[in-house]
């Protein structure tokens, strides 16, 4: 595709189940980023992958979140037993290359009941 | 640690009135900063970057090391200028971007 695609646009869980975001990056782009996104707290990093490995997880809020990347294409981040507060839009990115311009996707729009 | 702070979290000025979005930023190390925008119902994009040193939409940023500066500034605003703003930071190099709050400019007509 043209740019980096997310699904779902939206998802609305009951508090305590588990959920995925799933991310296609930009085909060719080796890094790839998760950001969150709430009310007045502007963006928020939480992962970044190089290929396959992620040098940095140092913005994961939880051992409740992870998130992985197969074949240095797809990558899914995953919220086990979500709270409200985990409500938010979760967005991906990637970019050519560490340094080049990233490129955000649409987001997820998660909403925990 | 890494910082970007945009002191101001809401402006609204009137099409043709000067505007400046401040952003300032804490980093010991050599700095690269960034100004995203997203207009409404569309995805997070790059305005511009310090390095460039380029005009886009009529939009400049010069960074101020000395007062660790960014601020974003545009002579005469038009209506189709109105979104969210936000500076980001990255260390030279290196793949993390930082991002302020944003800040959430309406231009009226």
């Amino acid at each position: 595709g043209a740019g980096v695609s997310q699904s779902p646009s939206n998802k609305v869980t009951e508090k305590g189940k588990d959920v995925e975001l799933r991310c296609d990056p930009i085909s060719g782009h080796t890094a790839l980023y998760w950001y969150r996104q709430s009310l007045g707290q502007g963006l928020e990093f939480l992962i970044y992958f190089q290929g396959n490995s992620a040098p940095d997880k140092s913005g994961l809020p939880s051992d409740r979140f992870s998130a992985e990347r197969t074949g240095g294409s797809v990558s899914t981040l995953t919220i086990q037993r979500t709270q409200q507060e985990d409500s938010a839009v979760y967005l991906c990115a990637s970019s050519r290359t560490g340094e080049d311009t990233i490129y955000f996707g649409e987001g997820s729009w998660l909403t925990v009941v | 640690a890494q910082r970007v702070t945009q002191p101001e979290k809401l402006l609204s000025v009137f099409k043709g009135a000067p505007v400046e979005l401040k952003c300032n930023y804490s980093y010991s190390g050599s700095p690269e900063l960034f100004w995203y925008v997203q207009y409404s119902r569309q995805r997070l994009q790059l305005l511009l970057r310090h390095i460039s040193r380029e005009s886009i939409k009529g939009f400049t940023a010069d960074l101020n090391k000395g007062e660790t500066s960014f601020h974003l500034k545009k002579p005469f605003a038009q209506e189709e200028d109105s979104a969210m703003y936000y500076c980001a930071l990255s260390q030279g190099g290196s793949e993390k971007l930082v991002f302020g709050k944003g800040m959430k400019l309406t231009v009226n007509p």
